[in-house]
């Protein structure tokens, strides 16, 4: 299985700062046949279900926000939030899914308010 | 407007079983692939089983033999059999339909229902 990794545990940024999350898989999720990272992030905000923000490591999904942006590849990857928001308090989540369909989840990264 | 509805959840002894189902509106259930994923309390994500368009059916280590994943066509529903339930299988059971375009990927989530397993 490839596991998956997160740091920070938590962290808590100003209103308007900038907000990083690192990401590290145990093997490559960078597919060589097409140069697709096979990488997604997801936001979870308290007693909601998660919301998918990024694939293929940096593209947006329809709907989110440009502050949410990602990076990376091979093994490790970045969310980045531009400007923290109020409403992006949550925990976020990366995923691969380069062992579909054996996919797994980090364990998380909480944002808060500083 | 897709949406996804979970129900079946509730408080089941060691050993036991339980079915979950999840009523999709908006859109074709046997057309997407659909997982079940679930999230213990406090904890993280765990993806659980995964039925694709064509009928395959897959599951995580932690389940197989146990869990059985199906749905109806006719009722555009999803099923999760869970049988010989343990305490670690205590957890929020979401219902979710995969990407379109992006095998693997979860694009819409149901609200989840939680399963307790306790004598």
């Amino acid at each position: 299985d490839i596991v998956m990794t997160q740091s920070p545990d938590s962290l808590a940024v100003s209103l308007g700062e900038r907000a990083t999350i690192n990401c590290k898989s145990s093997q490559s999720v960078l597919y060589s046949s097409n140069n697709k990272n096979y990488l997604a992030w997801y936001q979870q905000k308290p007693g909601q279900p998660p919301k998918l923000l990024i694939y293929w490591a940096s593209t947006r999904e329809s709907g989110v926000p440009d502050r949410f942006s990602g990076s990376g590849s091979g093994t490790d990857f970045t969310l980045t939030i531009s400007s923290l928001q109020a409403e992006d308090v949550a925990v976020y989540y990366c995923q691969q899914y380069y062992s579909t369909p054996q996919v797994t989840f980090g364990p998380g990264t909480k944002v808060d308010i500083k | 407007e897709v949406q996804l509805v979970e129900s079946g959840g509730g408080l089941v002894q060691p050993g036991g079983s339980l079915r979950l189902s999840c009523a999709a509106s908006g859109f074709t259930v046997s057309s997407n692939y659909m997982s079940w994923v679930r999230q213990a309390p406090g904890k993280g994500l765990e993806w659980v089983s995964v039925i694709y368009s064509g009928g395959s059916t897959y599951y995580a280590d932690s389940v197989k033999g146990r869990f059985t994943i199906s749905r109806d066509n006719s009722k555009n529903t999803l099923y999760l059999q869970m049988n010989s339930l343990r305490a670690e299988d205590t957890a929020v059971y979401y219902c979710a339909r995969g990407a379109t375009m992006v095998r693997g990927v979860i694009s819409y989530w149901g609200q989840g229902t939680l399963v307790t397993v306790s004598s």
